[in-house]
């Protein structure tokens, strides 16, 4: 079955700092991966999404993620953090052809003025 | 193109009663999936719904039942309301091209007392 794993449920970056959001996923077949947003009391927003094209993936709010197959990752990056970046980031997989999204457990995302 | 609408967005219902939620995707798309999220389970699939019959199922147990429309609305029923039901329903829409991308709404959130 396919499964995300997010590493740090909680990671706290100063403002103007690099934010590194770490996703490592197993499947057995070439996933789509994606990278959802989820600010308080909202629902999610797609920030990005891999679908076997570039394995460099650029997102909105300038949020871009690498697919690494030697590592089975999908590390969400963005240079500079901003106030309005804080909130819940969750990585997922899906099954090529299939529309059931399999969802890590989320990382809360912190920014310090 | 207007997004994924969900109602009500908040309920309160007591145990034993049932909760019919309703979801209305995004123009032109014809899959429509359903999924919990608890801050103990985190995000999980319900189940997901292609041209009214349902395609996809998670692992929960049948009092969670749900129908789509031919205008591709969709319900979602909980009969039985258990404490533990309490959650934000999510529910989403997507395309069939088979990526698994997949537009969310704002959610019902349902409180069960």
């Amino acid at each position: 079955a396919q499964s995300v794993t997010q590493l740090g449920s909680h990671v706290s970056v100063s403002e103007g700092a690099l934010v590194l959001l770490r996703c490592n996923y197993s499947s057995s077949v070439p996933p789509y991966l994606f990278w959802y947003v989820q600010y308080p009391n909202q629902g999610l927003q797609l920030l990005l999404k891999y679908t076997s094209a570039a394995t460099l993936v650029k997102g909105i709010n300038g949020f871009e993620a690498e697919f690494k197959k030697s590592e089975t990752s999908f590390h969400l990056t963005k240079p500079s953090a901003h106030m309005s970046d804080a909130a819940e980031y969750f990585c997922a997989v899906s099954d090529s052809g299939n529309e059931k999204l399999t969802f890590g457990t989320g990382t809360r995302l912190t920014i310090i003025p | 193109k207007a997004g994924v609408t969900q109602t009500p967005r908040y309920l309160i219902k007591t145990r034993g009663q049932q909760v019919t939620l309703s979801c209305s995707p995004i123009s032109g798309h014809r899959s429509v999936s359903w999924y919990q999220q608890t801050p103990g389970q985190g995000l999980q699939f319900l189940f997901e719904y292609f041209s009214e019959t349902q395609r996809n199922k998670g692992n929960f147990p049948g009092r969670f039942s749900g129908r789509q429309f031919s205008n591709s609305r969709s319900e979602m029923n909980v009969s039985t309301l258990e404490l533990g039901d309490s959650a934000l329903y999510l529910c989403a829409s997507g395309t069939t091209g088979g990526t698994g991308t997949q537009y969310f709404g704002p959610g019902t959130r349902l409180l069960v007392l």
